[in-house]
C-alpha cells in the first residue's frame, strides 16, 4: 500500500505570499490532519478534516486554512505568509477521526524569505 | 489547554547504556501513543497504550501507561546507534479529540 504523499517537498515563498500544500492519504484513510515542525515547537497540530469536514483545531491564525475533497486528498493554505511560518508541515493520515494512530507522510519544507 | 511534556529533551549515550524517556500530560488522557522521527525523516508510529497501567514490549523497547492515564514512559535497554533519532509521545484527552504531541527526547547514541 503506498504511504503518504506531500507536495511540493520543498518551497521557498516571500513574506507576504500565500501558498497550499497538497497531502494524499493512504487509500481508505479518510482522516487527514496537518502539523507545523519546528526546532523550538516540536509538533504542532493545525487541524484534521475527515470526510470532507473539519473535526478539530489547533490554535492557529486564520491565515492558516485547509480543505479535504471527496477523494479524502487535503490542501492547506497558508496567506499572508510571515517569516515565522518557516516550517516542515507534515500531513498524517488515519483510517478514524480523532485521536488514532497517525501515518505521516515526509513534508513540506517552507521557507518563507 | 490539554499539554503534553517530555523530559529530557537531550539524551546522550553510550552504545549499551539504556535510555528512558518520561511523558507527563496535564489532563487525564483515553489514550498514549509513541512515534519516532529519524534525523531528516518523519514521524513513525510505534505503539499506542490505552489501558491504565498497561505496559507493552516490542523487542529492547518498553513503553508504560500510568495508573492515572496521565503519565508514560519509553525506557530502551542496551541501545544502539539504529536507536538515534527524537522520540514523541502524543495523547487525546478522549476518543474523537486532537492528537497533542509533547516536543519530544532527542536521542544520540555514541559507539
Amino acid at each position: 500500500k503506498a504511504g503518504v504523499t506531500q507536495t511540493p517537498r520543498y518551497l521557498i515563498k516571500t513574506r507576504g505570499q500565500q501558498v497550499t500544500l497538497s497531502c494524499s492519504p493512504i487509500s481508505g484513510h479518510r482522516s487527514v490532519s496537518w502539523y507545523q515542525q519546528t526546532p523550538g515547537q516540536g509538533l504542532q497540530f493545525l487541524f484534521e478534516y475527515f470526510s470532507e469536514t473539519q473535526r478539530n483545531k489547533g490554535n492557529f491564525p486564520g491565515r492558516f486554512s485547509g480543505r479535504q475533497f471527496s477523494n479524502s486528498r487535503s490542501e492547506m493554505n497558508v496567506s499572508t505568509l510571515e517569516l515565522g511560518d518557516s516550517a516542515l508541515y507534515l500531513c498524517a493520515s488515519s483510517w478514524r477521526t480523532g485521536g488514532y494512530e497517525q501515518y505521516f507522510g515526509p513534508g513540506t519544507r517552507l521557507t518563507v524569505t | 489547554g490539554q499539554q503534553v511534556m517530555q523530559i529530557p529533551q537531550y539524551q546522550h549515550v553510550q552504545e549499551g547504556e539504556d535510555f528512558t524517556t518520561y511523558c507527563n500530560s496535564s489532563t487525564t488522557l483515553s489514550n498514549i501513543q509513541w512515534y519516532k522521527q529519524r534525523p531528516g525523516g518523519h514521524p513513525v508510529f510505534l505503539i499506542q497504550l490505552v489501558k491504565s497501567g498497561e505496559v507493552k514490549k516490542q523487542k529492547r523497547l518498553t513503553f508504560q501507561f500510568g495508573e492515572a492515564k496521565k503519565n508514560s514512559s519509553l525506557h530502551i535497554t542496551a541501545t544502539q546507534t539504529t536507536d538515534v533519532g527524537t522520540y514523541f509521545c502524543a495523547g487525546s484527552e478522549q476518543a474523537g479529540t486532537a492528537l497533542i504531541f509533547g516536543k519530544g527526547t532527542t536521542l544520540s547514541v555514541s559507539s
